[in-house]
C-alpha cells in the first residue's frame, strides 16, 4: 500500500485566501485524523473521523476551519480565510478500529504558509 | 487532565552509545502508550505500543517500558546510530476501547554524531 498520501505537500498563500488540504487514506483503514503540528503546540488533534462521520471536532479552532469525509478515500480539511497564525503542518492520519489495532499511520503532512 | 512531559528537548550523543528518552503523564489512568519517530520533513511512524497491562515492548534495539503507577515510560535505544537522528514523540491514549484520541508529548529531538 502506499500509505497515507497527502496533498499538496507545500502551500504558500495570502491572507484571506482558501486553502484546501486533501487525504487519501490507507485502503481498509475506517478512522481518520487531521492534525496540525507547531514548535509551540506541539501535535494538536483537529477532528477525527470514524467511517467516514465526524466523531470529534472540538479540536478545530473556530469556524474558519471545517473538514469533510465525503467517503472512505477522501477528506479535505478547508481555512477560509486563512490567517498567519495558520501556518504549520498539518498531518491527516489512519487507523482500523478496533482497542488493538489503534496505531495511526501518518501521512507525510502539508506544511501550510500564509503571508 | 492528562498531560505528557517528555525530557529532554533535545539530545546529542555520539555513535554507539545506548540511551534513554524520557515521558511522562499526570493520569495513570491510561489505555496504552505509543512512541513514534519523526523524521525532517515526513510524517510520523509508530515505533512501539505499550498496552496499559504490559510492562515493555521491544522491537530490535528499542526497548520502551511502561510504569502506570509513576506515570511514566522510557524508549531506551541500544547502540545508537547516525540513523537513529530524529524527533521521538511519546503519546498516550487515555480511553478504553475505541477512544483514539491521543495526547501528545513535544518530543525529544535526537541527534546522534558519527
Amino acid at each position: 500500500d502506499a500509505g497515507v498520501i497527502q496533498s499538496p505537500r507545500h502551500e504558500v498563500t495570502e491572507m484571506g485566501q482558501e486553502v484546501t488540504l486533501r487525504c487519501k487514506p490507507i485502503s481498509g483503514h475506517n478512522s481518520l485524523f487531521w492534525y496540525r503540528q507547531t514548535m509551540m503546540r506541539g501535535l494538536e488533534l483537529l477532528i477525527y473521523f470514524n467511517n467516514n462521520v465526524p466523531i470529534d471536532d472540538s479540536g478545530m479552532p473556530e469556524d474558519r476551519f471545517s473538514a469533510k469525509m465525503p467517503n472512505a478515500s477522501f477528506s479535505t480539511l478547508k481555512i477560509q480565510p486563512s490567517e498567519p497564525r495558520d501556518s504549520a503542518v498539518y498531518f491527516c492520519a489512519s487507523s482500523i478500529n478496533g482497542p488493538a489495532k489503534n496505531i495511526q499511520y501518518f501521512g507525510a503532512g502539508t506544511r501550510l504558509s500564509v503571508l | 487532565k492528562q498531560e505528557v512531559t517528555q525530557i529532554p528537548a533535545a539530545l546529542s550523543v555520539p555513535e554507539g552509545e545506548n540511551l534513554v528518552l524520557n515521558c511522562s503523564f499526570t493520569d495513570s489512568a491510561i489505555y496504552n502508550l505509543q512512541w513514534f519517530r519523526q523524521d525532517p520533513g515526513k510524517g510520523l511512524t509508530s515505533l512501539l505500543l505499550i498496552q496499559s497491562s504490559q510492562r515493555e515492548q521491544t522491537s530490535g534495539r528499542l526497548n520502551a517500558s511502561l510504569d502506570k503507577s509513576s506515570g511514566r515510560s522510557t524508549l531506551y535505544i541500544a547502540a545508537s546510530q547516525p540513523g537513529d537522528s530524529a524527533t521521538y514523540l511519546c503519546a498516550v491514549n487515555p480511553g478504553a476501547g475505541n477512544n483514539r484520541k491521543l495526547i501528545w508529548g513535544l518530543g525529544t529531538s535526537l541527534a546522534v554524531n558519527p
